[in-house]
């Protein structure tokens, strides 16, 4: 099955700085999708973006579908942006496969 | 709208016991699913319906089982409980069969077994 690669596994910033996290996948995907999951567990869509860029404030993300991967931006970061971010996938299978996750922590 | 909601939020189980994971959305989505959370990883999808009466497996079925008798429900059946089984489950939901959609994720449950 698809592979999905996410790094760095761990991350730790000091507020206002800027971040780029990284998504890899194995193979050709008609779906991606960026997610935060809050020092709570809930989980929030951030973006669909199976391919091109799109930006919400202070997040951005750009797929390059050609050569399989995404990275989503974090720009002027906040503490309340700490969680774990994780991308996901789909195989034209209506299967959602997630990536290990982004762990971030940002201090004050 | 309440969204997606899962009970119970907490449950103990001893090894051998079965027990059903509540999920309800009242979004009027047609894709459901349940997916497990082990510490330091990823989701992994248990069970998928795109709608009311159909289901199919995931990545990691073994041990649940699923139905989807209306478009708001769809519970996860625990048959016989194991330590392996003890995790953080969620329950997700969105607009179209194609999960492209935004997906909406409930609180979720966590699960000990003993």
């Amino acid at each position: 099955g698809i592979q999905v690669e996410q790094s760095p596994p761990d991350l730790i910033l000091q507020e206002g700085a800027n971040s780029t996290l990284r998504c890899n996948f194995s193979d050709s995907v008609n779906n991606l999708q960026w997610f935060h999951q809050n020092p709570w567990g809930q989980l929030i869509n951030l973006f669909y973006i199976p391919s091109g860029t799109k930006q919400n404030g202070r997040l951005s993300a750009t797929t390059v579908a050609t050569e399989r991967y995404s990275l989503l931006y974090i720009s002027s970061s906040q503490t309340t942006d700490s969680g774990v971010y994780f991308c996901a996938v789909e195989v034209w299978t209506d299967k959602l496969i997630f990536g290990t996750g982004t762990r971030l922590q940002v201090f004050p | 709208n309440a969204g997606v909601t899962q009970t119970p939020k907490f449950q103990v189980l001893k090894t051998g016991q079965s027990m059903t994971l509540q999920c309800a959305q009242d979004m009027n989505h047609e894709y459901m699913s349940w997916y497990r959370q082990d510490p330091g990883m990823g989701l992994r999808l248990i069970h998928y319906s795109v709608g009311a009466g159909i289901t199919d497996q995931g990545e990691v079925p073994n041990g649940y089982n699923v139905s989807r008798s209306t478009t708001e429900d769809f519970p996860l059946r625990l048959l016989s409980a194991a330590p392996s089984q003890t995790s953080v489950y969620f329950c997700a939901s969105s607009y179209q069969v194609d999960p492209a959609n935004e997906q909406f994720f409930g609180p979720g449950t966590r699960l000990t077994v003993l």
